[in-house]
């Protein structure tokens, strides 16, 4: 159980496409779904959480305009990285839970490169 | 705002001992901590996770325990196995959020 599946797995684009990864759970209504970035050999930097039905909350230094999230429904959010750079190239991962307290469970992450 | 260091950075054991990391929050009304297991390009997975109205469990060769008086907690890996090199991350949840704060992680390498 607690399935969550994120597509793409892998991306390479040029500069200035934007790219939009899904964040699926399968086999439960997540509530609140998080959308994290990881660079190599670091840890999970949160970028925003999003609740279904209302607007992402974004941490601090997070351009909501360039990362734009949808939760549209409990088991689908996106993350859309609009006019993506080189300097967006990073590990991309996402996770969701069913409520305030329960354990998150994460996607298999996202590859972006930027060329 | 809450805060979670995590030590070691990297860890080697010889197969067959125990590995145990460390982990210490800032929040006292943290009630919820659990541990994953990152493999390399891939996806993190929740390994033990424990709650503030218990100091310990087990759960096969893993165990986890936390003593909220010092506000801390420790993942204990008894027999290590050359399956269990990875990154492991500690993290904590606040009273009150759905935020977790994650570890720095421990790169542990189990030498066969």
């Amino acid at each position: 159980g607690a399935v969550v599946s994120q597509h793409p797995s892998w991306v390479i684009c040029k500069s200035g496409t934007s790219v939009k990864i899904e964040c699926r759970s399968l086999d439960f209504q997540a509530t609140t779904m998080f959308w994290y970035r990881q660079f190599p050999k670091q840890s999970l930097m949160l970028m925003a959480t999003s609740n279904e039905g209302s607007k992402a909350t974004y941490e601090q230094g997070v351009e909501k305009d360039k990362f734009l999230i949808n939760h549209a429904s409990l088991t689908l959010s996106t993350l859309t990285v609009t006019s993506a750079h080189p300097e967006d190239s990073s590990f991309y991962i996402c996770s969701a839970s069913q409520g305030m307290g329960q354990p998150q469970h994460f996607g298999d992450g996202t590859r972006l490169s930027i060329l | 705002g809450e805060n979670v260091e995590q030590h070691p950075s990297t860890l080697s054991v010889q197969e067959g001992d125990s590995a145990v990391i460390k982990c210490t929050y800032s929040d006292s009304a943290s009630n919820y901590f659990p541990w994953y297991k990152q493999e390399l390009g891939k996806r993190p997975q929740l390994i033990i996770d424990i709650r503030s109205n218990v100091g310990e469990k087990k759960d096969q060769r893993i165990a986890v325990t936390l003593n909220k008086t010092a506000k801390h907690f420790s993942l204990h890996i008894t027999e290590t196995q050359p399956e269990d090199s990875a990154v492991y991350f500690c993290a904590a949840l606040g009273g009150g959020t759905y935020k977790y704060i994650f570890g720095t992680g421990t790169r542990l390498k189990v030498l066969a």
